[in-house]
């Protein structure tokens, strides 16, 4: 099936670190969502991408869709504790009924 | 007010047994999901309905079987539990809408499902 390449696969930074993290893909997307997961909680969105080099922002949070339309990144800027968590990239393909996820991002802060 | 509830949280039984989890929206959405998270944090699509219609089926053994009453409400019951069936279920609902916008998926709280 899709796939979508997310990186890295976990991360280690200091509080107040800032963070990035990317999803690439082989085939173009029409959308792209973040998603961030708590333990013990469903996936809750973040931010949606909707063209191709759209650059939105929620909060500390960056997000923006790649020219090509087949990458996104996701920055996070002065990372807090309550970032801690998987941070998962979803791309819909034009005309698809589904989201495909990217493998997740782990995020751990030290204080 | 919870937007997608599922229950129970935790299930643990024993294989071969047959267990069902129960999915409620009130979000007023017309498509609901069930994803299926393996220890690796994978999250894959099982099953997607469309007001009360299936239509996703992603290659999910029959012994899994969704079913829908009303559009606020999706159910999965599973018949002989295995033990590769342990895993996190989460329901979700969405509301579709141009197909150039997307869809945005809201997520239940996940079903930890332990079969020993």
């Amino acid at each position: 099936g899709q796939q979508l390449n997310q990186s890295p696969q976990s991360m280690f930074i200091q509080e107040g670190e800032d963070v990035s993290m990317n999803c690439t893909s082989s085939s173009i997307f029409n959308t792209w969502l973040w998603y961030k997961q708590d333990p013990g909680e469903g996936p809750v969105l973040l931010i949606a991408l909707y063209k191709a080099g759209e650059l939105t922002s929620n909060g500390r949070l960056t997000a923006q869709f790649g020219i090509t339309r087949k990458d996104s990144f996701l920055n996070i800027s002065a990372s807090i504790p309550s970032d801690v968590g998987i941070y998962f990239c979803a791309g819909q393909l034009k005309g698809a009924q589904k989201l495909v996820f990217g493998q997740g991002t782990r995020l751990t802060i030290n204080p | 007010d919870t937007a997608v509830s599922q229950t129970p949280k935790y299930l643990v039984t024993q294989m071969g047994n047959d267990k069902s989890i129960k999915c409620e929206q009130n979000l007023g959405h017309d498509t609901m999901y069930w994803y299926k998270q393996d220890s690796k944090k994978f999250l894959k699509i099982m099953f997607s309905y469309n007001n009360k219609e299936l239509i996703i089926n992603e290659t999910v053994p029959n012994r899994f079987s969704p079913k829908s009453p009303d559009k606020a409400h999706l159910n999965l019951h599973i018949n002989s539990l295995e033990l590769g069936d342990s895993a996190v279920y989460f329901c979700a609902s969405s509301q579709p809408g141009y197909t150039t916008m997307g869809e945005k998926l809201f997520f239940g709280s996940g079903t930890q499902l332990s079969v020993l």
